[in-house]
């Protein structure tokens, strides 16, 4: 089993619809969550970090159940810019020496279309 | 603000040729990693630094070497290129910023061995 799950998508939705990602990890010690950002051919970037009581920027929602080990990523309204590859990442904890253990999705593929 | 910087954004290499990968940060961050992204693979560790002066292997090390040469600066170098080391490479440091943990990257080097 991978270390951190999700579906690849493509997820072909039309403009100003609601669209939802699911991401599973198997570690149940990892401790915190976050979703990034890749569009084509260009590097990840921090889309939003996840809390355990969800939390919510502007028309992107995440939420976490850590019982099921699953994340969650939530797009409403959706707009042709949000076009892109969703990165599901998990901390699964230290490193020897230090840093942090950052495990990456394989990612999910969103198409915004007209 | 520069971030992290990354060079060549591009390469193609014959087979048992060497290169090192520049990587450059900022922010102060500690810790640096170097990570290849292929399709279908995510994003997988090969090297990472905790801090000046350490480096430890990740889940993808073989054929590759690398140095801490200070805080900033973290390059990667593939000894005799293969074929299978065509990738795209990503460098990234990663701190605490404004209560948000995050990782950031450069802009990535596509590699190809022939």
């Amino acid at each position: 089993r991978k270390e951190v799950e999700q579906d690849p998508g493509p997820f072909n939705v039309p403009e100003g619809a609601t669209v939802a990602f699911n991401c599973t990890y198997s570690n149940s010690a990892s401790q915190s969550f976050f979703w990034y950002r890749q569009d084509c051919r260009k590097e990840p970037k921090l889309l939003m970090s996840v809390y355990s009581s969800g939390n919510e920027d502007g028309r992107f929602t995440a939420q976490l159940n850590r019982a099921s080990q699953y994340i969650s990523l939530l797009i409403r309204d959706s707009k042709l810019s949000d076009s892109a590859t969703y990165l599901c990442v998990v901390n699964m904890g230290i490193l020897t020496g230090g840093g942090n253990k950052l495990t990456f999705g394989t990612g999910t593929q969103l198409k915004v279309e007209l | 603000n520069a971030g992290v910087t990354q060079t060549p954004k591009f390469q193609v290499l014959k087979t048992g040729q060497s290169m090192t990968l520049q990587c450059a940060q900022d922010m102060n961050h500690n810790s640096m990693y170097w990570y290849r992204q292929d399709p279908g693979m995510g994003l997988r560790l090969i090297y990472y630094s905790a801090s000046e002066g350490t480096t430890d292997k990740g889940e993808v090390p073989n054929g590759y070497n690398v140095s801490r040469l200070n805080k900033r600066e973290f390059s990667l170098r593939l000894e005799s290129a293969a074929p299978s080391q065509t990738s795209v490479y990503f460098c990234a440091s990663s701190g605490w910023t404004g209560g948000t943990y995050e990782a950031f990257f450069g802009q990535g080097t596509r590699l190809t061995v022939v």
